[in-house]
């Protein structure tokens, strides 16, 4: 199974900030990569997929670059809603896995 | 709109089964795999399987073979999540989601609201 180790597992930032939360995998996944958002008591929301593509009403301040082992998801400019625990998961093979999650929290 | 409406929280002993729903509205039914993913208590995301609803095919993560069964009913629009012999360690906010169609398979674009599984003797 596919191994993803996100980092940090928690981040303090500040509104108006520019934060970047890194997804690393234990083997290559080319792009076969999506990112989600979750707060509290919610379901997952999909941000990102095929590692860079931007889902359709998601605020262009998030972003993602990556390929192969190593990915990275960008808020431009952090806003209060955005403060949310976000999870990168694999899309390269079965079983599915996802990363253990990144808390980005007020500082 | 596209919908995923899960079935209400749960308690259960251990060694019983669970069952539960996911009817879908807002899209051809047919059209897009359904796929259950669980997450306990403060705890990440674990994928559990998926299901065809145009066919039925079905495919478990290994770790839930022989014990979780997913269904579908076409004529309700509703998939099934059936989990016997429930542990302690089961007890999690079990979700439905959908996946996309076209080459980002594998990504879920619409999520039921979840749905709390309890396991306490």
């Amino acid at each position: 199974d596919i191994q993803l180790t996100q980092s940090p597992s928690l981040l303090s930032a500040s509104v108006g900030d520019r934060v970047t939360i890194t997804c690393r995998a234990s083997q290559g996944i080319s792009s076969y990569l999506a990112w989600y958002q979750q707060n509290p008591g919610k379901a997952p929301k999909l941000l990102i997929y095929a590692a860079s593509t931007l889902q359709s009403g998601v605020p262009s301040r998030f972003s993602g670059s990556g390929s192969g082992t190593e990915f990275t998801l960008t808020i431009s400019s952090l806003q209060p809603e955005d403060f949310a625990t976000y999870y990168c998961q694999h899309l390269n093979n079965y079983p599915l896995t996802f990363g253990g999650g990144t808390k980005v929290e007020i500082k | 709109q596209v919908q995923l409406v899960q079935s209400g929280a749960e308690v259960k002993k251990p060694g019983t089964l669970v069952k539960v729903s996911c009817k879908a509205s807002g899209y051809t039914f047919i059209g897009n795999y359904i796929h259950w993913v669980r997450q306990a208590p403060g705890q990440g995301l674990e994928w559990m399987g998926w299901i065809n609803p145009n066919s039925g095919d079905t495919n478990y993560a290994q770790k839930f073979q022989g014990w979780v069964t997913m269904t579908r009913d076409t004529s309700i629009r509703t998939v099934y999540m059936e989990m016997r012999r429930m542990k302690s360690d089961d007890t999690a906010v079990y979700y439905c989601a959908r996946e996309v169609v076209g080459p980002a398979t594998g990504v879920f674009d619409y999520w039921g609201q979840g749905t709390l599984v309890t396991v306490s003797s």
